[in-house]
């Protein structure tokens, strides 16, 4: 596509619920990252694919989070049973091959759970 | 641990003034630097990206500078805009084989008439 593509934009969730976050890159983009804000607090870092290869998980907050990027294109970041504190703006970057290569940002995934 | 420091977290200055924002990181090793505004509600847009051996770059009003001795980069707005009311975010690229990025959390910066 010509940018970097997320859905939902918007979910609203209750409590204990699951949800699923998809990321489409640019195509051809090598790199993958997705990461969190909070409402008014800075990025937090979740996790990174190179290709299909999940490079560093150490952000995911606790195993009710994954991600995964089966082909190496399409992520998805899945949320079990959602909690309140979960809420926040899930944003993920795409970069074409190297690491000096331009990031490129999706528009988020507003996650509010209830 | 945060391996990406920014400070002060937040800043208000009038229009018209310059100011300057510090971003500190223990990254290593050492592969760019790069700086993002980022507008409310909206997505980081890329100001600079600097390499090991880049000391300084310009973007319009804005300028960064990098010591990677002392690993240390600051980002100088020259006459402040209204527009320029925005976080900036610094984020850092290892050099090992995964590229992983490390984010500061922000400045927010407030210009005031």
């Amino acid at each position: 596509g010509a940018g970097v593509s997320q859905s939902p934009r918007y979910k609203v969730t209750k409590r204990g619920q699951d949800v699923a976050l998809r990321c489409d890159p640019i195509s051809g983009h090598v790199s993958l990252y997705w990461y969190r804000q909070a409402l008014g607090q800075g990025p937090e870092f979740l996790t990174y694919f190179n290709y299909e290869a999940q490079q560093d998980k150490s952000g995911l907050p606790n195993d009710r989070f994954s991600a995964e990027r089966p082909e190496g294109s399409i992520s998805t970041l899945t949320i079990q049973r959602t909690e309140q504190r979960d809420s926040a703006m899930y944003r993920c970057a795409s970069q074409s091959i190297g690491n000096t290569g331009e990031l490129f940002f999706g528009e988020g995934s507003r996650l509010t759970v209830l | 641990k945060n391996q990406v420091e920014q400070s002060p977290q937040s800043l208000i200055i009038l229009e018209g003034k310059n100011c300057t924002l510090q971003c500190n990181y223990t990254v290593s090793p050492f592969s760019n630097l790069r700086w993002y505004k980022q507008d409310t509600g909206r997505g980081p847009v890329s100001l600079t990206i600097m390499t090991f051996s880049e000391n300084t770059k310009s973007n319009g009003r804005y300028t960064a500078t990098l010591d990677a001795d002392t690993k240390q980069s600051s980002l100088h707005i020259t006459a402040s805009q209204l527009s320029d009311s925005a976080s900036y975010i610094c984020v850092v690229s290892a050099e090992n084989s995964g590229y992983a990025l490390n984010f500061g959390k922000g400045t927010s910066l407030l210009v005031t008439p």
